[in-house]
């Protein structure tokens, strides 16, 4: 299958800080990637679709001037957490679409893959 | 909004046990998953099936399209099988999740 990589896995920082997230598709290019949050023992929630030079789209309820999505390139979309408050302690984990022509006929098209995700916790 | 509902939402069973997971969604897809979230919380990819059966060594999956629901089958389960078992449809709206643990 396709490899997300994410960093950092892990991100302490103190209240007012920003933060940033970088979601790569190590081995394929991924024209849409996704972002969620997940709070402990609760399902994914979809944050924002972010499409690759193109402005992001985002899930009625999310603020976006509070979370920055870029998605410069084919393989990378970052997520930046600005003014982090305690409770935007939470799991970002991002996703890469596959593209319609895969590796090897290894990928069906729009099939996601995920990446390790980040836990950010702000103090 | 398509709804995306799984059952049960907790299942306990003895190794070695087969079960049934199920997700049911309110309108026609396109796209559905099934993932696996371990305790370190990374997803693993199950199976890509909008639609049709596929099988993954004990692992099997069903989506009946047109009866908007799709079933995920463990079989011989293992104690490395625990963990939630999530479902999405399209542009990724998950379930809720089959929390899963597999006692030895």
């Amino acid at each position: 299958g396709a490899v997300v990589s994410q960093h950092p896995s892990w991100v302490i920082c103190k209240s007012g800080t920003s933060v940033k997230i970088e979601c790569r598709s190590l081995d394929f290019q991924a024209t849409t990637m996704f972002w969620y949050r997940q709070f402990p023992k609760q399902s994914l929630m979809l944050m924002a679709t972010s499409n690759e030079g193109s402005k992001a789209t985002y899930e009625q309820g999310v603020e976006k001037d509070k979370f920055l999505i870029n998605h410069a390139s084919l393989t990378l979309s970052t997520l930046t957490v600005t003014s982090a408050h305690p409770e935007d302690s939470s799991f970002y984990i991002c996703s890469a679409r596959a593209p319609m022509q895969g590796l090897a006929g290894a990928l069906s098209y729009n099939e996601q893959f995920f990446g390790p995700g980040t836990r950010l916790t702000v103090l | 909004g398509i709804q995306v509902e799984q059952s049960p939402p907790d299942l306990i069973l003895q190794e070695g046990a087969n079960s049934t997971l199920r997700c049911n969604f309110s309108d026609s897809v396109n796209n559905l998953q099934w993932f696996h979230q371990n305790p370190w919380g990374q997803l693993i990819n199950l199976f890509y099936i909008p639609s049709g059966t596929k099988q993954n060594g004990r692992l099997s999956a069903t989506t009946v399209a047109t009866e908007r629901y799709s079933l995920l089958y463990i079989s011989s389960s293992q104690t490395t099988d625990s963990g939630v078992y999530f479902c999405a449809v399209d542009d990724m709206r998950f379930g809720a999740g089959t929390r899963l643990t597999v006692k030895p």
